[in-house]
């Protein structure tokens, strides 16, 4: 069976450090995968999705890049934090022939 | 460009009486919808999903959802509800058949309080 897995569960981080958040899928091949962000009170947002290896897709312009090295494997990024990037941040997959998404559990990043 | 609204940000039930949650969709062709329940620092869990069949869905934890075209509409129900259900509920929806990176794009959220 296809699980998904990101980590870590929770980060604190001062403003200006690097971030990096790493999402993993298993038991299936070339997912289409996505990174969303929640933040407090407010529903998610699309910020990047993939559908393969290097093929990456901003919604949104800000502070974060994504890659994928890997078929299955997505990182989402920052090289100086900012207070705004404080939120849930939450990695998914779908297959090429499947409806709906399968997230994973969850980043909690605190900026302080 | 396809959207959804979700229509109370805050519903409270007592236990044991209907839940009902609201969603209208907007999309200028037939759409897939979801129902998405997230409980407190988890990820999101699909509860339910039409995509074109019944337009009746039936989810997990006795949950269902109408797809009604003429109004738009895909309202999540629950005839009895539990103290389990206090959770956040977001309905979305894609285009799926017309985009092959199946976008999907979530409503605001509805928190679900249930009373004992």
């Amino acid at each position: 069976s296809q699980t998904i897995h990101q980590w870590p569960a929770t980060l604190v981080q001062p403003v200006g450090s690097p971030l990096s958040l790493e999402c993993t899928v298993e038991g299936t091949s070339n997912p289409n995968l996505y990174w969303y962000r929640q933040a407090a009170g407010r529903g998610l947002q699309l910020l990047f999705y993939s559908v393969g290896i290097g093929q990456i897709s901003s919604e949104v312009p800000q502070n974060l890049s994504a890659s994928r090295p890997q078929d299955r494997q997505f990182i989402l990024s920052s090289k100086k934090l900012l207070l705004s990037d404080s939120g849930f941040y939450l990695c998914a997959w779908t297959g090429q022939h499947n409806y709906g998404y399968t997230f994973g559990s969850g980043t909690r990043l605190t900026v302080v | 460009a396809q959207s959804v609204t979700q229509l109370g940000s805050h519903v409270s039930v007592s236990e044991g009486a209907l839940v009902l949650l609201r969603c209208n969709y907007s999309s200028s062709v037939p759409p897939y919808l979801f129902w998405y329940v997230q409980y407190p620092n988890q990820g999101l869990q699909l509860l339910l999903k039409y995509t074109s069949a019944a337009t009746l869905v039936k989810g997990i934890n006795g949950f269902e959802a109408e797809f009604k075209k003429s109004e738009t509409s895909f309202h999540l129900t629950k005839p009895s509800a539990h103290m389990s259900d206090a959770a956040e509920y977001f309905c979305a929806v894609t285009l799926y058949k017309y985009s092959s990176a199946s976008k999907i794009i979530f409503g605001s959220g509805t928190r679900l309080s249930i009373r004992p």
